[in-house]
């Protein structure tokens, strides 16, 4: 099946400091999302995206549907220890209900 | 408080032994899917559901049985479990696709081991 591109796998930062992390797809979307993860959970939706170069907020996230519909952006300004986990992309095919999703970021803050 | 549930959340079988975890969701949403979410592959589809008695294959759907008799209910059936199929499984609904109302809600996980 196909997956996406996601990167990077991990980050270690500090606390304050901006996060980047991207996917991209071989083929087009017309959805994209974002999704965190907690530790024993299950995914939680953080952002959707469904127009070509639409740029979304979500308090101190911003996620990007990129121009070619084959990637997408989540930033994350001054971050905070609860941002600690792991971020999924995913992205919904034309007229097709299946979400494919992207292998991960894991996101650490070094105290 | 619109969820989605599974049960049970963690699980110890051994090989061959058939099981089946259970999901449901109080969301009257028509589509359900079954992930599993194993290091470094993010999470693959195993079978989705459009509605009631409509179910197919997705990504990894080999070993794995569903089955929707209801709207609520979407269990997920190995009825020969094997080592390979250790993972972490999330059950997931939703509206069908179409705008902002499609948001997939996931459960909150089954962590198998078969021995």
């Amino acid at each position: 099946g196909q997956q996406l591109n996601q990167s990077p796998q991990s980050m270690f930062i500090q606390e304050g400091e901006d996060v980047s992390m991207n996917c991209t797809s071989s083929s087009i979307f017309n959805t994209w999302l974002w999704y965190k993860q907690d530790p024993g959970e299950g995914p939680v939706l953080l952002i959707a995206l469904y127009k070509a170069g639409e740029l979304t907020s979500n308090g101190r996230l911003t996620a990007q549907f990129g121009i070619t519909r084959k990637d997408s952006f989540l930033n994350i300004s001054a971050s905070i220890p609860s941002d600690v986990g792991i971020y999924f992309c995913a992205g919904r095919d034309f007229g097709n209900e299946k979400l494919t999703f992207g292998t991960g970021t894991r996101l650490t803050i070094i105290p | 408080e619109a969820q989605v549930t599974q049960n049970p959340r963690y699980l110890i079988t051994v090989t061959g032994k058939k099981l089946t975890v259970t999901c449901s969701q109080n969301m009257n949403h028509e589509y359900m899917s079954w992930y599993r979410q194993d290091p470094g592959l993010g999470l693959r589809q195993i079978y989705y559901s459009m509605n009631v008695e409509v179910t197919d294959k997705g990504d990894v759907p080999e070993g794995y049985k569903v089955s929707r008799k209801e709207k609520r209910n979407f269990p997920l059936i190995l009825e020969s479990p094997s080592p390979n199929q250790t993972s972490l499984y999330f059950c997931a609904s939703s509206r069908l696709a179409g705008g902002p109302s499609d948001t997939q809600y996931f459960g909150p996980g089954t962590r198998l081991t078969v021995l």
